[in-house]
C-alpha cells in the first residue's frame, strides 16, 4: 500500500505570492490532516478534513485555506505570503473507526519564503 | 486545551545502551492516545509507539516501551539496545479519542547515538 504522497517536496515563494501544497492519503483513508512545523513554535495543526468536509480548524489567519477532493486528496492553499509563513507543511490520513486511532504522515513541503 | 511537555530538548546515548524519554501532558478527558513519533532527516513522521488511555499494559514494539503511568499523566519512552539508526528528533504527542481529529505535539527531543 503507497504511503502519504506529499507534492512538492521544496518550495520557494516571494513574499506577497500564494501557494498551493498536495496530499495524497492512504488509499481508502477519509481524513486529512495538515500541519505547519516551524522551529519556534514547533508542531501545530492546521485543519483537517473529512469526506470533502472542513472537520476541524488550528488557529490560523484566513490567510490559511484548504480543501478536499472526492478521492480524498487534499489540498492547501497560502494566500498572501509572509516571511513567517516558512516553514515544513505535514499532511497526515488517517481511517481508522476512532479518532486519532492512527495517523500516517508524509514527508512533507518544505516552503520558504524569500 | 491539552498539552504536551517535553523537558529534554537534546539526549544521547551510547550504542547498544538504553535511554529514557520523558513525556507529561494535561488534559481533562478520560479516553484518548499517546503517541511516540520519530523524525529523522527525512522529515517524515514515523510513529514508534501508541499507547491507549484505558489499557493498563504498557505499549512495547520491539527495543521500544512506554512508561504509562495515567494519574500522574507521563508517557516516557525506553529506547533499548540503542542503534545508530534511532538518531532522529522524537515527538510525544496526544490524540483526543472522542474530541477533534489532531494531535498535539511537544515540543520534541533530538536523540543523538554515540559510536
Amino acid at each position: 500500500k503507497a504511503g502519504v504522497t506529499q507534492t512538492p517536496r521544496y518550495l520557494i515563494k516571494t513574499r506577497g505570492q500564494q501557494v498551493t501544497l498536495s496530499c495524497s492519503p492512504i488509499s481508502g483513508h477519509r481524513s486529512v490532516s495538515w500541519y505547519q512545523q516551524t522551529p519556534g513554535q514547533g508542531l501545530q495543526f492546521l485543519f483537517e478534513y473529512f469526506s470533502e468536509t472542513q472537520r476541524n480548524k488550528g488557529n490560523f489567519p484566513g490567510r490559511f485555506s484548504g480543501r478536499q477532493f472526492s478521492n480524498s486528496r487534499s489540498e492547501m492553499n497560502v494566500s498572501t505570503l509572509e516571511l513567517g509563513d516558512s516553514a515544513l507543511y505535514l499532511c497526515a490520513s488517517s481511517g481508522g473507526q476512532r479518532l486519532n486511532e492512527k495517523l500516517f504522515f508524509g514527508s512533507g513541503t518544505q516552503l520558504s519564503v524569500l | 486545551a491539552q498539552t504536551v511537555t517535553q523537558s529534554q530538548p537534546e539526549m544521547s546515548v551510547q550504542e547498544a545502551e538504553t535511554v529514557t524519554l520523558s513525556c507529561t501532558y494535561d488534559t481533562s478527558e478520560s479516553d484518548y492516545y499517546l503517541f511516540w513519533y520519530k523524525q529523522p532527516p527525512s522529515r517524515q513522521m514515523i510513529l514508534v509507539i501508541r499507547q491507549e488511555a484505558y489499557k493498563q499494559q504498557n505499549a512495547t514494539e520491539n527495543r521500544f516501551s512506554v512508561n504509562f503511568q495515567k494519574a500522574a499523566k507521563s508517557f516516557s519512552l525506553k529506547i533499548s539496545d540503542s542503534q545508530l539508526g534511532d538518531a532522529a528528533m522524537y515527538f510525544c504527542a496526544y490524540g483526543s479519542a472522542q474530541g477533534a481529529q489532531k494531535l498535539v505535539f511537544g515540543q520534541g527531543t533530538r536523540l543523538t547515538i554515540n559510536p
